[in-house]
C-alpha cells in the first residue's frame, strides 16, 4: 500500500536560521510528488510538483528535491510569513497526503 | 478572484438539518474533487468526477451526496450529519484526474455539526 510521512510534525526557527522538511514515501510507480503550502483556515496553495528523482525545483526561500525515497523542501533564510503547515502529495496508483509538517519562524 | 471557489466558507448545522456546499472552478478543468480535512489527520479523499461522471467513492457515508452538473461546478448535499462530520471541507480540481496531475483547492468550507 502507497504511504507517505512527513517529518518533523512540528518545526520551530529563528528568523534566518535555514532547514529542511522530509516527505518519505512508499509507492508503487511515482507519478508525481507534490508540495503544499497551507495557512490556517485556508486552503492548501500548491507549491511544486516533481517528477522523477534528481529532480529540484526552487521558488524564492524554499528548494524542493526528490529521491527515489523521499522529498525535502528546504527553506533558505526563513521568514516569519514563511510560518504555516507544508503538505507532500504523492501520485501512484492514487494521490496521498502526508499528516504535514507545522513551521514556525519566529522574528 | 481564486481558481476554485467555494461557498459557505462556514457552516453550522444541526444533525437533522439538510445543506448543501457549492463549489465552481474556474480554470477550464475538467476533474473536480471533495476532500476532507480533520484536526491533525492527512487529507482524505472522498469524491471525483471526471468530465462531469463520478469516478471514485472512497467509502463515504450516504450522508454525503455528491451532485456535477458540469465540469464547472461541484455540491456536496448534506444531511443527517454526526458531530464526527464537523471538519474542513475542501473542494479541488485538476486537468482531468488522471495521476500526476496537479491539483488546485479552493479556500474551503469549514462545517460544524451541533
Amino acid at each position: 500500500e502507497d504511504q507517505v510521512t512527513q517529518s518533523p510534525e512540528a518545526l520551530r526557527l529563528q528568523e534566518g536560521e535555514s532547514s529542511s522538511l522530509n516527505c518519505s514515501y512508499t509507492v508503487s510507480g511515482l507519478r508525481g510528488l507534490f508540495w503544499y503550502r497551507q495557512d490556517p483556515g485556508k486552503g492548501p496553495e500548491f507549491l511544486f510538483t516533481l517528477y522523477s528523482a534528481g529532480e529540484e525545483k526552487e521558488k524564492e526561500r524554499l528548494k524542493a528535491t526528490l529521491t527515489k525515497k523521499e522529498s525535502f523542501l528546504h527553506i533558505t533564510a526563513p521568514k516569519p510569513e514563511d510560518s504555516a503547515t507544508y503538505l507532500c502529495a504523492v501520485v501512484g496508483n492514487d494521490m496521498r497526503f502526508g499528516a504535514g509538517t507545522r513551521l514556525t519562524v519566529k522574528p | 478572484e481564486t481558481g476554485v471557489t467555494q461557498t459557505p466558507r462556514h457552516l453550522v448545522m444541526g444533525m437533522t438539518n439538510k445543506k448543501s456546499l457549492k463549489c465552481e472552478q474556474h480554470l477550464g478543468h475538467n476533474a473536480m474533487y471533495w476532500y476532507k480535512q480533520s484536526a491533525k489527520k492527512p487529507l482524505e479523499l472522498m469524491f471525483v468526477y471526471n468530465f462531469k461522471e463520478q469516478t471514485e467513492n472512497n467509502s463515504v457515508p450516504s450522508r454525503f451526496s455528491p451532485e456535477c452538473p458540469n465540469s464547472s461546478h461541484l455540491f456536496l448535499h448534506l444531511h443527517t450529519l454526526q458531530p464526527e462530520d464537523s471538519a474542513l471541507y475542501l473542494c479541488a480540481s485538476s486537468q482531468d484526474a488522471k495521476g500526476g496531475n496537479t491539483i488546485y483547492f479552493g479556500e474551503g468550507s469549514w462545517l460544524t455539526v451541533v
